[in-house]
């Protein structure tokens, strides 16, 4: 089935420091969704992203819209120790499906 | 808290039983979705409904049904059980139109032996 790439599948990183992770598709999608997942929880809305080349910021968090509409990705910066979970890329399709990526998973040294 | 609830949180069951799974939609959302989310994967659409009735379905077997209510919660049923079907099922629910918010339940957990 269809499927969304994400990478990289877990990153280790000290706390202060910049996390990019990014999301590719071989479709295009007109929607493009950023998730976390804490332990036990479901999946967050962080982003919403709806048109090619947007970039969109919610705090600490900067997303983009890829201008081919296959692409995106996520930064975060300055992390901190609350932002370890599952990160999930998704992309919204006809009808209100979506289509998620593997997931990336951040772990935050203090 | 996102003002979904899944219910129950947990569940064991043993290959070839059949499970329901209860979802209660946000106060004023009418679509809920249903999600299956292996370990280590992410979550992947099962089906939707709106006004009681399926509104799409993903990759999944017959075996795997559904309903919606009139008050808009939902169950998920999944008959003749089998190892694989073990996983988080999620709903998540939203406004009709308004897929790009998506508000998950936490989940419950189905272990099949």
């Amino acid at each position: 089935g269809q499927q969304l790439n994400q990478s990289p599948q877990s990153m280790f990183i000290q706390e202060g420091e910049d996390v990019s992770m990014n999301c590719t598709s071989s479709s295009i999608f007109n929607t493009w969704l950023w998730y976390k997942q804490d332990p036990g929880e479901g999946p967050v809305l962080l982003i919403a992203l709806y048109k090619a080349g947007e970039l969109t910021s919610n705090g600490r968090l900067t997303a983009q819209f890829g201008i081919t509409r296959k692409d995106s990705f996520l930064n975060i910066s300055a992390s901190i120790p609350s932002d370890v979970g599952i990160y999930f890329c998704a992309g919204l399709k006809e009808g209100g499906k979506l289509i998620f990526g593997q997931g990336t998973e951040l772990s935050v040294k203090p | 808290e996102t003002g979904v609830t899944q219910s129950p949180t947990h569940l064991i069951k043993t290959r070839g039983q059949q499970v329901t799974l209860r979802c209660s939609s946000q106060s004023g959302h009418n679509t809920v979705s249903w999600y299956q989310q292996a370990l280590g994967q992410g979550p992947q659409f099962i089906f939707q409904y709106y006004r009681e009735e399926e509104n799409g379905r993903g990759n999944f077997p017959p075996r795997f049904s559904g309903l919606q209510f009139p008050n808009y919660s939902s169950e998920l049923n999944v008959n003749a059980l089998e190892l694989d079907d073990s996983a988080l099922y999620l709903c998540a629910s939203s406004l009709a139109g308004y897929g790009e918010t998506q508000y998950f339940g936490p989940g419950t957990r189905l272990l099949v032996l």
